[in-house]
């Protein structure tokens, strides 16, 4: 069965600190990766989206892809308490061409 | 940016009853529009997927009599939860899209049943 694996939190990091996410995925056959913000009561919004090996910068966010170990992260920078959400990793699997979510990772940014 | 509106935005309702929930793209054209349903700290989970003027293609687990789904326009998609039970209680919240790569989120609707 195609999963993608995140842990749920809460992680706690400090305000201006670095916040590091991770998603592990089971289907090697998955070519796009993205990374969803979500708060409280909301739908999620496109924060990132990957599709090769290696690092994405897009201002204080940055996607990283290892196909090779089926890890894909999202590291924030100068994290602000406006970032303080549930964070959801997708994978598109080739086959299917369905869009799977994980679980999300709640991050709490302390001010 | 592409925007993606759901009509209503919170429902209740009482057991038995039907609701009707709209997902509109507002300024552009969706070829496929996908229903979510996302439990409480829990993932989002894919109902279906609906292509204007063809059937629903439901995922596994998922009721088509229950979830009657209707895309009549390419900026229009409905989901009917018939005979609606509290087990029914969810965030519902549709997508629309030109490619499976590019989804645009509405921002959802919360339905309780009592």
């Amino acid at each position: 069965q195609k999963e993608v694996e995140q842990n749920s939190g809460p992680l706690s990091v400090p305000e201006g600190a670095i916040a590091s996410l991770n998603c592990t995925y089971s289907d090697r056959g998955s070519q796009s990766f993205f990374w969803y913000r979500q708060y409280s009561g909301k739908s999620p919004e496109l924060i990132m989206s990957i599709y090769s090996n290696g690092d994405k910068e897009d201002g204080r966010f940055t996607a990283q892809l290892n196909k090779a170990s089926q890890y894909v992260s999202l590291l924030i920078r100068d994290s602000q308490p406006s970032d303080s959400a549930t964070y959801l990793c997708a994978v598109i699997e080739r086959r299917d061409d369905k869009i799977i979510f994980g679980k999300g990772t709640r991050l709490h940014i302390l001010p | 940016g592409a925007v993606v509106s759901q009509h209503p935005s919170w429902v209740i309702c009482k057991s038995g009853t039907s609701v009707k929930i709209e997902c509109r793209s507002l300024d552009f054209q969706a070829t496929t529009m996908f229903w979510y349903r996302q439990f409480p700290k829990q993932s989002l989970m894919l109902m279906a997927t609906s292509n204007e003027g063809s059937k629903a293609t439901y995922e596994q687990g998922v009721e088509k009599d229950k979830f009657l789904i209707n895309h009549a326009s390419l900026t229009l998609s409905t989901l009917t939860v018939t005979s609606a039970h509290p087990e029914d209680s969810s965030f519902y919240i549709c997508s629309a899209s030109v490619s499976t790569d590019t989804q645009y989120f509405g921002p959802g609707t919360r339905l309780t049943v009592l």
